[in-house]
């Protein structure tokens, strides 16, 4: 069954620092998504990305965020100056079509700033 | 916003007796998903309700859609320990580029004592 790849597994990181976040997608699919996880938490929004732009954001999704395909493969998501709020587990998501599919998560990244 | 609510937050069953977590929709949903993540896990796509009183089993598993497509429940029968985990509903939000995001529910974690 395909699989969406992320790495690192576990990241950590001084706060301050920049993190770069990867997703390999399911070749097919067209829709992208960045969900976060605070430990023992709902799975939280921020951040839709379809035909090579942003479709919408959270608030949790600032400034210091940002997500681009560089390669046509590669979905990355880039936190500019991690703080310790930012520790969370990151979760990239896709799916073939806009709606009626499910989603298919990686195993995801789990951040933790220091 | 729209929100999606789920109780109860926890559960804990003895190994056999059956286990239903509600979801509550702030708003009418086209349609609704459901997914489980294991500890340690990510979130995996269960099953869609689409219609109006949809009835779906998978197995054990009973997934219902309320007649005014407000809310969900899941039913398991008989549970084991491998049903342990959180169980999340979603519900879709429609986007301005007309695509969409899922926003999850709270979640129910479920702990199966054998």
């Amino acid at each position: 069954e395909p699989e969406v790849t992320q790495t690192p597994s576990h990241q950590v990181t001084q706060m301050g620092q920049e993190v770069i976040l990867r997703c390999v997608p399911i070749s097919n699919h067209l829709y992208f998504y960045w969900y976060r996880q605070i430990l023992g938490q709902k799975v939280e929004f921020l951040v839709s990305f379809y035909n090579n732009e942003i479709s919408e954001k959270s608030e949790i999704f600032d400034d210091q965020f940002s997500v681009e395909r560089p390669d046509g493969s590669n979905f990355t998501l880039k936190i500019r100056s991690t703080k310790l709020e930012d520790s969370a587990m990151y979760f990239c998501a896709t799916t073939g079509q806009a709606v009626n599919y499910g989603y298919t998560f990686g195993s995801g990244t789990r951040l933790t700033v220091v | 916003g729209q929100q999606v609510m789920q109780i109860p937050q926890y559960q804990h069953v003895q190994e056999g007796e059956d286990f239903t977590t509600y979801c509550n929709s702030s708003t009418t949903l086209s349609n609704i998903q459901w997914y489980k993540q294991r500890p340690g896990g990510h979130p995996v796509f269960l099953i869609q309700l689409v219609k109006s009183g949809e009835v779906k089993k998978q197995k054990r598993l009973t997934f219902q859609f309320g007649e005014a497509k407000k809310n969900s429940s899941l039913h398991i029968t008989a549970t084991q320990t491998t049903d342990v985990g959180t169980y999340f509903c979603a519900g879709p939000a429609v986007l301005f580029s007309g695509t969409y995001k899922y926003i999850f529910g709270t979640g129910t974690r479920l702990k199966v004592l054998a």
